[in-house]
């Protein structure tokens, strides 16, 4: 079974632009949730999604956005970039509605450098 | 809100020797304990997690861990390490019981890279 796969791998750039990463889960996975890492403040929550619905959403601006497609796809949106939100975005899949006991498995990540 | 401390963020260690990842945690609820795993360019991958009964818990590759609630501790041991375990640790925790997304949540330490050395 193929693993979660996000696109692009590398991203650059440049202040004020935006910015649309994409995020297919595992076949079956229902849950997709969105994380940033970056050396200064580790990995911090974004947001998850199930059946097409945002389900909790980190303390981020309203810069950064996502939605979910009917076939459990989700694309994370980020306007105006900054310098700052420089990172690596990291998109995890579990099986079914959001349940912390599940096993959220990672994909490669994109990394996202602003100019 | 939960929050996570791994005290080392970088532990060097010969090969074949044994080696501990300490990892505290802070939360006013019951939590759930996670370890992943980042090796370089690749995202996280799950070595272990605590959900309740024996506070030992095995994991893969050889790695296990014990939750100490009076201490609120979990840290990873592995008791001989290989050159293929270089890689960054990262202690997680979510909360137990919670009825809304927020239980769903992921809390991450900063993360111990560890090197294996030869």
């Amino acid at each position: 079974k193929a693993g979660v796969t996000q696109t692009p791998r590398y991203l650059i750039k440049t202040r004020g632009q935006q910015v649309t990463l994409s995020c297919s889960p595992i076949s079956g996975h229902r849950s997709v949730s969105w994380y940033q890492q970056t050396p200064g403040q580790g990995l911090q929550f974004l947001f998850e999604y199930f059946s097409e619905t945002q389900r909790n959403k980190g303390n981020f601006p309203g810069r950064f956005s996502g939605r979910q497609f009917s076939n459990s796809r989700s694309e994370m949106n980020v306007s105006t970039l900054e310098l700052g939100d420089s990172a690596l975005y990291l998109c995890a899949s579990s099986l079914g509605f959001p349940n912390p006991t599940d096993t959220q498995y990672f994909g490669p990540g994109t990394r996202l450098t602003v100019l | 809100a939960q929050s996570v401390t791994q005290l080392d963020s970088q532990v060097p260690v010969f090969e074949e020797a044994p080696v501990e990842l300490r990892c505290n945690y802070s939360s006013s609820v019951s939590v759930y304990l996670f370890w992943y795993v980042q090796y370089p360019n690749q995202g996280l991958q799950l070595l272990l997690k605590y959900l309740s009964g024996s506070t030992l818990v095995k994991g893969i590759n050889g790695f296990e861990a014990e939750f100490n609630k009076s201490q609120t501790s979990f840290h990873l041991r592995k008791p001989s390490v290989h050159i293929s375990d270089t890689a960054e640790y990262f202690c997680a925790v979510s909360a137990v019981g919670i009825s809304s997304g927020s239980a769903r949540q992921l809390t991450f330490g900063s993360g111990t890279q560890l090197t294996v050395l030869p």
